[in-house]
């Protein structure tokens, strides 16, 4: 069974860079689209991203683009999410997830909560 | 960006019986392969989302048959033929044919 895990700071500064990493566990890293979504505190979801398991060509959000880099490191089977610049907009549970090449999700984390505050 | 569309976006229903729910997107989502990029996913109390559908109607594994999906082009519809308590959450559309990845709303299903 795949079991993805996501790491990192629960609470990060304004203007500071939030930094994530996802766990992939019982399953190969090969072959699959390591996606990034968040979902603000009673909201919806909102597709931040993903990058393929050989690290070249992310796909970003255009709203996000200017802030945000992917990177995946295979030898530890794991992927990393970097926003820059951050503000109280970007408080949200941040899932990883691994998605198809029809671009569907089908595992995700847990999620971790980030709150960005002072 | 695609706009995706649900409704209703609260949906009470009484536990053994159907409902449905509808999602529409602001574009076709038929791909030049002939596929239709559309997923559904269920998020219940507390967890994070769950595959139930993916090209709109192939089940994802685990999915219990009394969920069943479908649509074509722009229109949409993931029915649930029983309620069951356990089928309480959020319930998702997401679109997957064009970049950025859009989701719907979401639509809460609850127990009258």
């Amino acid at each position: 069974q795949v079991q993805l895990q996501e790491s990192g700071p629960g609470l990060v500064k304004p203007s500071e860079t939030l930094s994530l990493t996802c766990t992939v566990s019982g399953g190969s890293i090969n072959n699959h689209y390591w996606s990034w979504i968040r979902q603000p505190p009673g909201k919806g979801l909102e597709w931040i991203g993903y990058i393929f398991n050989d690290g070249g060509s992310p796909k970003y959000n255009p709203s996000l683009k200017s802030r945000l880099t992917m990177s995946v490191d295979t030898s530890k089977t794991q992927f990393s999410l970097k926003l820059s610049s951050v503000t109280a907009a970007d408080t949200a549970v941040y899932y990883c997830a691994r998605g198809h090449g029809a671009g569907y999700l089908d595992y995700w984390g847990q999620g971790t909560l980030v709150t960005v505050s002072s | 960006d695609i706009v995706m569309t649900q409704t209703p976006l609260s949906s009470p229903v009484t536990l053994g019986q159907p409902a449905s729910i509808s999602c529409r997107s602001s574009q076709s989502l038929v791909y030049s392969d002939g596929n239709t990029y559309l997923s559904w996913l269920q998020q219940r109390p507390g967890q994070p989302p769950r595959l139930l559908f993916y090209k709109t109607s192939n089940r994802f594994s685990g999915v219990p048959d009394r969920f069943s999906a479908s649509g074509a082009g722009t229109d949409f519809t993931l029915e649930i033929r029983r309620v069951e308590a356990e089928d309480v959450g959020v319930y998702y559309c997401m679109q997957s044919i064009q970049f950025p990845r859009t989701f719907g709303q979401g639509t809460k299903l609850e127990i009258k």
